[in-house]
């Protein structure tokens, strides 16, 4: 049983369009992280959230953290070709050291 | 500043047949970690190493796989034989801040097929 599920699993899109994708778990996180890995390479932090609620902009990337921290979103704007990749999310527990993925959204941007 | 070094980046081979993986984290990170990446699934934790204490090893199956992280720097990953299933990408991440609580740096990996 995977304690992180993204959903969806595969999402195609045209350039230009927006797209939400999800991280949702029982468990309650100490912090979140999101991840993008493109074929071939390892994955790159995007982004990390740690406070209840707590909304981060990068750029055309949107990151919310739940406010009972056990879910996030990442909403992009106006997707492009380059956002093709695979993201990642990764809850932490300070307490216990450890931190666990999610099995990723599978993101193709379609010139 | 370098990032972390994998190596090799490809490897083939028959089935119980050792291998071995290296993994050189980013200077002055003392926490080293080995995951296993299945095609289509995320990260798995194998091994955390807090300098050269394998602080959690607990989802490492020891009949076949191995680590050592000797002076705390760089690390190798063994499996002796490997199986079929241990086709896999095995990535190595070094960290500075607490674990759970941050940015993982990830090498390239290692792409392992085992025939």
């Amino acid at each position: 049983t995977q304690l992180l599920e993204q959903s969806p699993q595969f999402l195609s899109i045209q350039e230009g369009e927006n797209l939400t994708v999800y991280c949702n778990s029982s468990s309650v996180f100490s912090s979140l992280q999101w991840y993008r890995q493109e074929p071939g390479e390892g994955p790159v932090l995007l982004v990390t959230v740690v406070t209840g609620g707590e909304v981060k902009k990068l750029k055309r990337l949107t990151f919310q953290f739940g406010d009972a921290r056990k879910d996030s979103s990442l909403h992009i704007t106006a997707a492009q070709p380059g956002d093709t990749g695979l993201y990642l999310c990764a809850g932490g527990w300070t307490n216990a050291g450890k931190s666990t993925f999610g099995d990723g959204t599978t993101l193709t941007v379609k010139p | 500043e370098a990032g972390v070094v994998q190596s090799p980046r490809y490897k083939i081979i028959e089935k119980k047949q050792p291998v071995a993986f290296w993994c050189n984290p980013i200077s002055g990170h003392n926490t080293l970690y080995w995951y296993r990446q299945n095609l289509g699934q995320g990260p798995e934790l194998l091994i955390r190493y807090e300098n050269e204490e394998a602080v959690d090893d607990s989802q490492l199956p020891k009949d076949r796989f191995s680590a050592e992280r000797l002076k705390g720097v760089d690390s190798t990953l063994k499996i002796q034989p490997a199986e079929l299933g241990d086709s896999a990408v095995y990535l190595c991440a070094s960290s500075l801040v607490v674990p759970g609580t941050g940015e993982l740096f990830f090498g390239e990996g290692s792409r392992l097929t085992v025939l």
